[in-house]
Order: C-alpha cells, then sequence, then structure tokens
C-alpha cells in the first residue's frame, strides 16, 4: 500500500480535461513539494511537473499541477492520444525520511 | 545532455547478492543527490535508496535496510546499489534517478533484476 493515495485509473476522451489525485499527509506533501511523472509503456518515468506547478522545459502547457494542503492534482486539458500513459506523484517524507511515491494512475483516452 | 547509464542487471539465486552501477553524464554529477528505485512487473514505483551529493547522508526504505548499500564515486561520476541476502520480492526494474523530487529529476532507463531459482 503506498504512502501517497492516487486514483488507480482515469480516463477521457480526446479533448477532455481530467485531473488525477494525490492524498498525502502533513510529513509529506504537506510540507514538501510534488513531482509528477508520467511513464510511457515499457518506458522509464519523465518529470512532469515539478514543485508542485512548474513545468521543466518541453512539457506541454496542458500539463499543469497544484496542492491544496496535503492533497495534490495533476490536470491535464485537451487530452490526446498520446498522454495514455501510468502518472505517479512523488515527495519526500518527513516520518520516513525518503521519497514516497503514489500507487501510479492509469490514464485512458477513450 | 543527461544521461543515467544503469549496468545490466541479472539472475540472482535467493540469498545472493548483486552490484548495480550507475554511470552519470551531461551534468556536475557531485551536486546532486542520487536514489534507486524499482518497479514490480505490473506495479508502482518504490524508492529504495538515496544518498546525498557527497556521500554523507544515505537513506533507505524499510524494505531493503541492513540488506542494501548505496554509495557513490564522484570522482567516477558513478552510484552503486550493493545487494544481499536477495528475496523473490526484491525482483523488479531498477532505476537509477538524480533529483528526484525536485526541478532537475532525470531516471536512467532502468535494469532488470530478477530474483529466482
Amino acid at each position: 500500500q503506498s504512502v501517497l493515495t492516487q486514483p488507480p485509473s482515469a480516463s477521457g476522451t480526446p479533448g477532455q480535461r481530467v485531473t488525477i489525485s494525490c492524498s498525502g499527509s502533513s510529513s509529506n506533501i504537506g510540507s514538501h513539494t510534488v513531482n509528477w511523472y508520467q511513464q510511457l509503456p515499457g518506458t522509464a518515468p519523465k518529470l512532469l511537473i515539478h514543485s508542485h506547478n512548474q513545468r521543466p522545459s518541453g512539457v506541454p502547457d496542458r500539463f499543469s499541477g497544484s496542492r491544496s494542503g496535503t492533497s495534490a492534482s495533476l490536470a491535464i486539458s485537451g487530452l490526446q492520444s498520446e498522454d495514455e500513459a501510468d502518472y505517479h506523484c512523488a515527495a519526500w517524507d518527513d516520518s520516513l525520511n525518503g521519497v514516497v511515491f503514489g500507487g501510479g494512475t492509469k490514464l485512458t483516452v477513450l | 545532455e543527461v544521461q543515467l547509464l544503469e549496468s545490466r542487471g541479472g539472475l540472482v539465486q535467493p540469498g545472493g547478492s548483486l552490484r548495480l552501477s550507475c554511470a552519470a553524464s551531461g551534468f556536475t554529477f557531485s551536486s546532486y543527490a542520487m536514489n534507486w528505485v524499482r518497479q514490480a512487473a505490473g506495479k508502482g514505483l518504490e524508492w529504495v535508496s538515496g544518498i546525498s551529493e557527497s556521500g554523507d547522508t544515505t537513506h533507505y526504505a524499510d524494505s531493503v535496510k541492513g540488506r542494501f548499500t548505496i554509495s557513490r564515486d564522484n570522482s567516477k561520476n558513478t552510484v552503486y546499489l550493493q545487494m544481499s541476502s536477495l528475496r523473490a520480492e526484491d525482483t523488479a526494474i531498477y532505476y537509477c534517478a538524480k533529483d528526484l523530487v525536485a526541478g532537475a529529476a532525470y531516471w536512467g532507463q532502468g535494469t532488470l533484476v530478477t530474483v529466482s531459482s
């Protein structure tokens, strides 16, 4: 069982907006920044969002992140077929003295 | 261009040992904490271990504490994971990653470790 809680699946049709949640606690999301990773099938995770809502260069502005209290969210607008992937949230955890991940959310573009 | 290249994993018997290495290039290696993360087939990501920029601070997941040792050689731009007393549940793809929870995060391509008799 993962320390950060994500829904196991999400779906949407092309052009739609989809949101993926990541719920934690005061020892992780509540006091540290959140990174979001995109993992396409058979590949390594790639940084999508850092510091709650910052996009690395090259990441489309269709992807956005936010944090409220001990939860974070990833939003994908204008959904495209190439967005079909697993999405993972991550943060440092003071209680565990390590990095914690969500269980991952498999996004399906219908 | 940032590159992280993990050594080849392989098949190891239960109770056996294996050392993974990760060669870094394209960035100032000594300026970044490094981590190992693993992913069992069809499962999510599990952080395994991390080491500070200088190597003087290390952290481990409870699942590997006492069995795995992380180290780094800044003169060789390489981070290592020494794995011992391996169990079937250690079977996974092992990724080397830099800056895991910050803005310059980057992952290697991963290497498969299989623990089986």
